[in-house]
C-alpha cells in the first residue's frame, strides 16, 4: 500500500512480558516518528529516525523502551518488561524528511494486564 | 521546556455556527501543522504554514499563523457535524526537526 503500515493493529500481553511493534513507512521517507498516545491525551514524542544520522531518542520514557531502523526501511519499537503504564496506542509517522508534513499509520493499540 | 498549548480543550457547538480554536507555542517556529483525528483513528494532515501571516483554508476550516506572537488559530465557519472530531497542531522548533504536539480540542457538533 501507499501509506504507513502498523503491526500488530492490537496487541495484549502479561505484565512483564516484552513487546515489539513493527512501521514500515512510506517508500522513500527519511523521516520516521515514533509517538504514544494515552486514551483522551495528546502525543507524546518517543523517538526520532532521520536517514542514516544518529536518532533523536529524546522521548523515550525509560531504559525498557527501545527503537531500531535500518536505513530508511522498516523501524520496530521494543517495550521490555512491559508495565501497565505502558498501556497507549502507539503511533508511527514518516515524511520525505524532517519537518515535512507527517503522514500517520494506524497505530498499535497496546493493553497490558 | 517547549510547550504547545490549545485552547478550548473541549468544544461543543451548533451546525451553522462559527468558533475559533487556539493554539500558541512557547518557542521561535516558523513552521506548524494541524491535524484531525477520528475517533479510534490515526492522524490527518489538514494544513501546513510554513511563514508568518500563513493563511490556508480548506472548505469551512480556516487556519492561520503568527509568529512573531507564537499564535496559530484554527476557524470553524457554519459548523456541520461531520467536523466532529479533534484537532491537533504541532511546532517545530527552528532548531530541530522534532515535532511538539498540543494537547488537542475535542470538538463535538451538534445537529
Amino acid at each position: 500500500g501507499a501509506g504507513v503500515s502498523q503491526s500488530p493493529s492490537n496487541k495484549v500481553t502479561e505484565k512483564g512480558k516484552d513487546v515489539e511493534l513493527r512501521c514500515d513507512p512510506i517508500s522513500g521517507h527519511t523521516a520516521l516518528y515514533w509517538y504514544r498516545q494515552r486514551l483522551g491525551q495528546g502525543l507524546e514524542f518517543l523517538i526520532y529516525f532521520q536517514g542514516n544520522s544518529a536518532p533523536d531518542k529524546s522521548g523515550l520514557p525509560s531504559d525498557r523502551f527501545s527503537a531500531e531502523r535500518t536505513g530508511e526501511s522498516v523501524s520496530t519499537l521494543t517495550i521490555q518488561r512491559t508495565q501497565q503504564e505502558d498501556s497507549a496506542v502507539y503511533l508511527c509517522a514518516s515524511s520525505f524528511r524532517g519537518s515535512q508534513p507527517q503522514h500517520f499509520g494506524d497505530g498499535t493499540r497496546l493493553s497490558i494486564l | 521546556e517547549l510547550k504547545v498549548e490549545q485552547n478550548p480543550l473541549f468544544l461543543s457547538m451548533q451546525e451553522g455556527k462559527n468558533y475559533t480554536i487556539y493554539c500558541n507555542y512557547s518557542t521561535t517556529s516558523d513552521r506548524l501543522y494541524w491535524y484531525r483525528q477520528d475517533p479510534g483513528k490515526s492522524l490527518e494532515s489538514l494544513f501546513v504554514l510554513l511563514s508568518n501571516g500563513a493563511v490556508k483554508q480548506e472548505g469551512r476550516l480556516m487556519a492561520s499563523l503568527d509568529t512573531k506572537a507564537r499564535l496559530s488559530t484554527l476557524h470553524i465557519t457554519a459548523a456541520v457535524h461531520d467536523l466532529s472530531a479533534t484537532y491537533f497542531c504541532a511546532v517545530v522548533p527552528l532548531t530541530g526537526n522534532q515535532f511538539y504536539f498540543g494537547t488537542g480540542t475535542s470538538l463535538t457538533v451538534i445537529p
